[in-house]
């Protein structure tokens, strides 16, 4: 029952670098989120995707893309790191209705120094 | 402006000990209501999920209450035990926003043996 997975863990990235932060569910879900988590603050959202070959905005979109690669998968890119995306990033996937349950992947701390 | 605030920040009980936790929000309109435990270092785990006609539900330990006329929830643990350490986070959301969660920064808990 691996659920969502979220690969790296951790990542220490210079400023201006690129890099993806990969997603993968085994659950049969249609939407996908991702999130970061900030001190002191709520978890927000990033970018979303309701089924496979559609995204929408969140939040704070600014300085990431997203690819549903398919159902199963939902990727987060970083073209040019900055300093103020250090923060933990959250994937999670959830069914179908307002009322359904998210399930979180592990994290994955990342630090642009 | 939707909000979702949680009191206390932070708690410190022995074990053994019940304890409260509680959520205000200003999220309009209404859908539902989620509790979430988030251990150090790992994705938040759904607790409870209530709608605007639930106004008690339990899961094991955990019972959530909602007070859907004053916007108010309380998380309510009883016979804390050592692994109840983490933090506890209420999401709000609201109907007709489809993916709009509110976070709320959640009240970090410590069990003392």
């Amino acid at each position: 029952n691996a659920g969502v997975t979220q690969t790296p863990k951790f990542q220490v990235l210079k400023t201006g670098q690129s890099m993806t932060l990969q997603c993968a569910q085994d659950m049969n879900h249609n939407s996908m989120y991702w999130y970061r988590q900030d001190p002191g603050m709520g978890l927000r959202l990033i970018y979303y995707s309701a089924s496979e070959g559609t995204t929408d905005k969140g939040e704070v979109p600014n300085g990431y893309n997203v690819s549903r690669l398919n159902k199963r998968e939902f990727s987060l890119r970083l073209e040019s790191a900055a300093p103020s995306q250090t923060s933990v990033y959250f994937c999670a996937s959830g069914g179908i209705g307002m009322n359904t349950e998210a399930f979180f992947g592990q994290g994955t701390r990342l630090t642009v120094v | 402006k939707n909000q979702v605030e949680q009191s206390p920040q932070s708690l410190i009980i022995l074990e053994g000990k019940n304890c409260t936790l509680q959520c205000n929000y200003t999220v309009s309109p209404f859908s539902n209501l989620r509790w979430y435990k988030q251990d150090t270092g790992r994705g938040p785990v759904s607790l409870t999920i209530m709608t605007f006609s639930e106004n008690t539900k339990s899961n094991g330990r955990y019972t959530a209450t909602l007070d859907a006329d004053t916007k108010q929830s309380s998380l309510h643990i009883t016979a804390s035990q050592l692994s109840d350490s983490a933090s506890y986070i209420c999401v709000v959301s609201a109907k007709g926003r489809t993916y709009k969660y509110i976070f709320g920064t959640g009240t970090r808990l410590k069990v003392l043996a």
